[in-house]
C-alpha cells in the first residue's frame, strides 16, 4: 500500500514569506507527527496529532509555526514570516494508533529560506 | 530532558565485516527504542523496534539489543554489504510524554566499501 507522502518535496522561499507543507499519512493511521531535521542532526519533534486534535504541540519552536489536521487525515504545517533559520527538512510520520506502534516516515520536504 | 547520543558519528568498513553501532540515552524511563535507516535525501525507514520489556530484536542480518537500566542499545550488522551504507538513527519513546514523541540521536553515518 501507499506510504506517507509529503508535498512539495522541495520548497524555496524568501525570508518573511508564508509557507504550507502537506502530509498525507498512511490510510487508517490515527496518529500523525511532524519533525524537523537540520543538516547533520537527528529529527526533532514538533507536534503530534491523535485524530483531529493536537495532543502535543510542545515541540513547536514559536508562534510562527502552526499545524492543522481538520478531518483526521491530511495535515498541513504552516510557517508564517519565515526566517533563514527555518531552513531544514520537515518530516511527517504516522502510526496506527499510539505508543506501541512503529512510526512510518515520509520522504520529507526540504525547505530553504533565502 | 532526555538526551540520545550515538557513537561513532561515522564509520567506514570493508564489505563483509561485522559491526556494532552504539546508542545511549540519559533517562531510562522509556516506552520503547527504535532503530531507523536514512538514505541521503530520503525519509527514515524503520529497522527494528524494541519494547522496554524486551532485551533484543532480530531482523535478517540486523540484531538490536536494549539494556534499559544502563541506558544503552546496540545495533549489530552482520556480514555488511555496500547496500548497508546509510545513516543509522536510534530514537527513544519516553514514558512521560503523552504524545509519544520520539527523541533521536544524531546518527551514525556508515560506509561499507566494496
Amino acid at each position: 500500500g501507499a506510504g506517507v507522502s509529503q508535498t512539495p518535496s522541495n520548497k524555496v522561499t524568501e525570508k518573511g514569506k508564508y509557507v504550507e507543507l502537506r502530509c498525507d499519512p498512511i490510510s487508517g493511521h490515527t496518529a500523525l507527527y511532524w519533525y524537523r531535521q537540520s543538516l547533520g542532526q537527528g529529527p526533532e519533534f514538533l507536534i503530534y496529532f491523535q485524530g483531529t486534535g493536537a495532543a502535543d504541540d510542545s515541540g513547536l519552536p514559536n508562534d510562527r509555526f502552526f499545524a492543522v489536521r481538520p478531518e483526521g487525515s491530511v495535515s498541513t504545517l504552516k510557517i508564517q514570516r519565515t526566517e533563514r533559520g527555518d531552513s531544514a527538512v520537515y518530516l511527517c510520520a504516522s502510526s496506527l494508533a499510539g505508543k506501541t506502534d512503529t512510526q512510518y516516515f515520509g520522504p520529507g520536504t526540504r525547505l530553504t529560506v533565502l | 530532558k532526555q538526551e540520545v547520543t550515538q557513537i561513532p558519528a561515522a564509520l567506514s568498513v570493508p564489505e563483509g565485516e561485522n559491526l556494532v553501532l552504539n546508542c545511549s540515552f540519559t533517562d531510562s524511563a522509556i516506552y520503547n527504542l527504535q532503530w531507523f535507516r536514512q538514505d541521503p535525501g530520503k525519509g527514515l525507514t524503520s529497522l527494528l523496534l524494541i519494547q522496554s520489556s524486551q532485551r533484543e530484536q532480530t531482523s535478517g542480518r540486523l540484531n538490536a539489543s536494549l539494556d534499559k537500566s544502563s541506558g544503552r542499545s546496540t545495533l549489530y550488522i552482520a556480514a555488511s554489504q555496500p547496500g548497508d551504507s546509510a545513516t543509522y538513527l536510534c530514537a527513544v519513546r519516553e514514558l512521560e510524554t503523552s504524545g509519544s514523541r520520539l527523541t533521536f540521536g544524531e546518527g551514525t553515518q556508515l560506509t561499507v566499501n566494496p
